[in-house]
Order: structure tokens, then sequence, then C-alpha cells
């Protein structure tokens, strides 16, 4: 599927190397965070999530860091691979002026690891 | 589980002409989204259904787009009459519980309307 933009901010690293892909969100009233990796041709495939009550969560060789302070989230990947290759995205789980809330992504980070 | 299904993968057609792209969520799940994918917006949710009932159809862009959800199985969103401006790759997601739960994605349906 078409997952990426022309426009997409890049990320180039070695396979081994560790990771970090930064996302800014835009309201304060936003209490759940989700990192989606995309690769070409598929969906978003859910990674990783934070609630706002946390400042940082571990899953395997992932890694996100929430500061809520300055509005920024980011997703840290350890020991990099080759399959890791795709674009990344964040979403906030935003309230809504009906009262109900919902996902609000970002445009997104493409992760481009070399052999 | 087979994940959310959707179908067709892809859609050509002319400018005009009504497109219905079609979701079975994953089984259980009780609510379900439609977005849609493009260069120039990014992923951005069309309509929102929870119990099968339309919650939030704020992003639907204009008249030209419906969507239903007939029972807990199977939605439907269609375009008529469709614009080359459509053109996007179509995602459903489904998820159980609220939103601050995880939404599983389908493979999307990359429609193209010349």
């Amino acid at each position: 599927g078409e997952s990426v933009g022309l426009h997409l901010p890049t990320l180039s690293v070695q396979e081994g190397d560790n990771s970090i892909i930064n996302c800014a969100y835009s309201n304060s009233a936003s209490d759940y965070f989700i990192w989606y990796k995309q690769e070409s041709g598929k969906g978003p495939q859910f990674i990783i999530d934070i609630r706002s009550n946390m400042d940082k969560r571990q899953g395997q060789r992932v890694t996100v860091l929430l500061n809520k302070t300055v509005k920024h989230l980011s997703l840290q990947i350890a020991a990099t691979q080759p399959g890791d290759s795709a674009v990344y995205f964040c979403a906030e789980n935003m309230p809504m002026n009906t009262g109900f809330q919902k996902l609000v992504f970002g445009t997104g980070t493409r992760l481009l690891v070399s052999p | 589980d087979a994940g959310v299904i959707q179908s067709p993968r892809h859609e050509v057609t002319e400018m005009g002409q009504e497109v219905t792209l079609r979701c079975k969520p994953i089984s259980g799940h009780n609510s379900l989204f439609w977005y849609r994918q493009t260069m120039m917006r990014g992923l951005e949710l069309l309509i929102y259904f929870n119990n099968n009932v339309p919650i939030d159809d704020s992003g639907m862009p204009e008249d030209r787009f419906s969507a239903k959800m007939p029972n807990a199985s199977f939605s439907t969103l269609k375009i008529q009459p469709s614009e080359p401006r459509d053109s996007a790759v179509y995602f459903c997601a489904s998820l159980w519980g609220t939103w601050t739960d995880t939404q599983y994605f389908g493979p999307g349906t990359r429609l193209t309307v010349l």
C-alpha cells in the first residue's frame, strides 16, 4: 500500500546501531500514545503504547519515552535490524469536543537500516 | 485469528463510478474504524463505529462518502460518485474495548480513480 510520502523525514542507520525516532504531539489533554510500524504494502502494525501516567515503557528491543512537559514522544529501537526498515508513526489519543476520542497520527518517519 | 480482512486489495475505477470497499473486523471486536492514507494528508480517520453504531463521522470528506455496519462482522465504505482526488489507500481497523486499547489494522485497499 501507499504508506509513505515524498517528504517524510528519514533516519538511516547501520545494522546493529540503536535508533531513536522522535515525535511531537499536539494536545496536552491526550492521555494515550501508540507507536505503529508500517511496511510497504501493509497496514500499520502496533509496536508499543504508553499511557500519560507513565514516562517510560519497555518492550522487546523497543522503548517508548514520554515527556509531557514538552509534548514529546520517542521510540528507541535497540540493535536495529534490516527487518526494522519501515515507516514509523506515532499516534495520540485526542479527546474531542463531542466527548469522544480519536487517534491522530503523525506524519511518520522512514527508517532505513543498512546491512 | 485471520486479522482484519479487507477487500478488494486493489481497485481501479473511472471517475463517476460507485466504489464499495469492504471490511471484516476481528471476531469479538466491538469498534471499527475507517481511515484514509494519502501522501499529502497522511493517515486520517474517516468514521468510527462502536457496537455497529456510527459514533463519529466528522472525518468523512463529503456526502459522496457513506459507511455502514449492518452487523458486527461486516462494514462497507462507499464512494458515489468517485473522483480522482479520492485515490488513496483505505484502511479498516478494529479493537475490543475502549479507545485506550490497541487498534488492529487491515492490509488496506488501494483505490485509483482515473
